[in-house]
């Protein structure tokens, strides 16, 4: 079957670098999705990795490693707002994006 | 630009009522989605339009039907409801073959089945 993890929830200090971890296991890969979703809003996008390697976009960077099956978003310099949860998404070979449960996190003062 | 719109925000319906949620984009999008947000769970797809009168099943489409008679609107029609379809319904659209291919998501819908 087609499995997408990461951590439920995670607590980091605002200033600090958090870096959130997901792993997929999915029929075919067509790029990997990291979206933002404030509490009570809709999802929005962050970042797509569809290559080997690191993009980077201000204070969030996103990595990509197909062969472990594994990516990571990096978030900088911590503020309050960046409380929220962050999927992970990855299109597979139907072109359908499979979707992690999301990484609650929760910045603390 | 509005973007995505859904509509209602909100909704209590009475088991085996019926009702329908509208999505509307203005962004020229072909792909239209709905899913649905359950705590504890990923979105999951329940049905999917990739143009204009084409619809398609996603993951989890029983008790659920879909029209798309116009580009911009994508409707989600629930025939009978039942409590296990108490959830938040998010529609989202994206325009294939544009980079990342995107989507980008409605405010969403609160439904709870009595």
């Amino acid at each position: 079957g087609q499995n997408i993890d990461q951590p439920t929830e995670m607590t980091a200090t605002e200033g600090a670098i958090v870096q959130i971890n997901c792993t997929y296991q999915t029929s075919g890969f067509n790029g990997l999705f990291w979206y933002q979703q404030h509490a009570g809003e809709a999802p929005t996008f962050l970042s797509y990795n569809v290559l080997d390697g690191l993009e980077e976009k201000g204070r969030f960077s996103s990595f990509l490693s197909r062969s472990k099956g594994y990516s990571y978003l990096l978030l900088k310099e911590l503020q309050m707002k960046d409380s929220a949860s962050y999927l992970c998404a990855v299109r597979d070979s139907n072109y359908q994006l499979i979707w992690g449960a999301g990484t609650k996190l929760i910045i603390k003062p | 630009n509005a973007g995505v719109t859904q509509t209602p925000k909100f909704r209590v319906l009475k088991t085996g009522q019926s009702m329908t949620l509208l999505c509307a984009q203005d962004m020229n999008h072909e792909y239209m989605y709905w899913y649905r947000q359950d705590p504890g769970m990923g979105l999951r797809l329940i049905h999917y339009s990739v143009g204009e009168g084409t619809t398609a099943k996603g993951e989890v489409p029983d008790g659920y039907n879909v029209s798309r008679l116009k580009k911009q609107n994508f409707l989600l029609g629930l025939e009978s409801a039942a409590p296990s379809q108490t959830s938040v319904y998010f529609c989202a659209s994206s325009a294939p073959g544009q980079g990342s291919d995107e989507q980008f998501f409605g405010p969403g819908t609160r439904l709870t089945v009595l």
